[in-house]
This record gives structure tokens, C-alpha cells and sequence, in this order.
């Protein structure tokens, strides 16, 4: 299996900060990385896909870049409502695999 | 408004078989299962494209059967002698071809409890 391992597993920032989260793979999976976020018990929301593609309707303060191992998910200005735990999961190869989390915290 | 929902027990026994459905619609190139335990991260189940073939997560592979029925636009799971360890949120989700096979709608998911 590829794992997948992000980090930090956990961030406070405030209003306005920039953020950044990073995942690592265990072996290059191309471009086939997704991101997500979970807000407190709802379904995750897909992002970002193949590593830097906006989702429809995501906010373009998110972006996202990377190939290979290596990826990051930038938050260009933090609002209120980016309280969330952000996954990142690759679709290289099955069985496919999340990060463990990081979850953003507001200041 | 492509929208799936899943349904089936919120409480199973130990060494009894997990059953749950969804409901899907839309064109997709597969439909996956995934679940989160309480305070955890989430782990792929398996998929089954619309052609039916299937992928499942070595990890659950002997336990697991995902199926589909197009005439109902209904997705199955089937998790078979279930322990305290696959208590869960269970999700299902759309894999997405112009995603980059992506999951970009899920559904509202379901707790499952496996308890006696």
C-alpha cells in the first residue's frame, strides 16, 4: 500500500494567515493526489485534484501544487469557515490512501 | 444535483454481517466505499465500476462485497463477521473521470455501531 503522511496533524492560524499543509508519499504517485476538507461531522469536500486542479465552486484562496512524493495545500488568506481537518488522498494505484489529517484550528 | 444517500442498520452484532445501501445517480466511472471511525481518518473500502468489476482494500478484502444494481441506482455493501473495530461512519462516494478519479460527491454518511 502507499502511504500517505501529512503534516502538521495539527495547525492554528488566525484570520488572514497564509497556510500551508504538505503530504508525502511513500513511493511517486504522479499527479494523482487529491485534497480534502471535513468540516465537524460532515462529509468530507473535495478541493483540490490531480495535485492542483480547483474543484468547482472551492474558494481560489486554495490552491495546491506538487508531483512526484512531495505536494502542498495553500490557504492564501485563512477565513473563519476553513475550520476543518484537510486530508490528502491518492488515486495512483488501489487500494487508495488518505493521510492521517491535519486539522486547522482558528486563533 | 448529483446527491447519494446511504442507508441500512445503525447497530450490528459481533460475527454478523454489515449491510448498507446507496443510493447513486449521475454518470460517474466508479462508486466507492469508505468509512471513518470515531476521532480517525478515513479508509478506503473498495469501489465497482459501472461495468461491475471491483477493487477492495486487501485489508477487508476476505469481509467485503460492494455491488451494484443499476435498474434501482442502488449501491451495496457487505461486511461480513463484524468486530467492535468496524464501527464506523460509512460513506459512499463518486469517483470522478474528469476528477482524476477524485471523489467529489459523497454522501452524507451513516454510523454503523457493531455492539451486542
Amino acid at each position: 500500500d502507499i502511504q500517505m503522511t501529512q503534516s502538521p496533524s495539527s495547525l492554528s492560524a488566525s484570520v488572514g494567515d497564509r497556510v500551508t499543509i504538505t503530504c508525502r508519499a511513500s513511493q511517486s504517485i504522479s499527479n494523482y493526489l487529491n485534497w480534502y476538507q471535513q468540516k465537524p461531522g460532515r462529509a468530507p469536500n473535495l478541493l483540490i485534484y490531480t495535485a492542483s486542479s480547483l474543484q468547482s465552486g472551492v474558494p481560489s484562496r486554495f490552491s495546491a501544487s506538487g508531483s512526484g512524493a512531495d505536494f502542498t495545500l495553500t490557504i492564501s488568506s485563512l477565513q473563519p469557515e476553513d475550520l476543518a481537518t484537510y486530508y490528502c488522498e491518492q488515486s495512483f494505484s488501489p487500494p487508495y490512501t488518505f493521510g492521517q489529517g491535519t486539522k486547522l484550528e482558528i486563533e | 444535483q448529483v446527491q447519494l444517500q446511504e442507508s441500512g442498520p445503525g447497530l450490528v452484532k459481533p460475527s454478523q454481517t454489515l449491510s448498507l445501501t446507496c443510493t447513486v445517480s449521475g454518470g460517474s466511472i466508479y462508486w466507492s466505499w469508505i468509512r471513518q471511525p470515531a476521532g480517525k481518518g478515513l479508509e478506503w473500502i473498495g469501489r465497482i465500476y459501472t461495468s461491475g468489476s471491483t477493487n477492495y482494500n486487501p485489508s477487508l478484502k476476505s469481509r467485503v462485497t460492494i455491488s451494484l444494481d443499476t435498474s434501482k441506482n442502488q449501491l451495496s455493501l457487505k461486511l461480513s463477521s463484524v468486530t467492535a473495530a468496524d464501527t464506523a461512519v460509512y460513506y459512499c462516494a463518486r469517483g470522478s473521470a474528469t476528477a482524476g478519479y477524485a471523489f467529489d460527491i459523497w454522501g452524507q454518511g451513516t454510523l454503523v455501531t457493531v455492539s451486542s
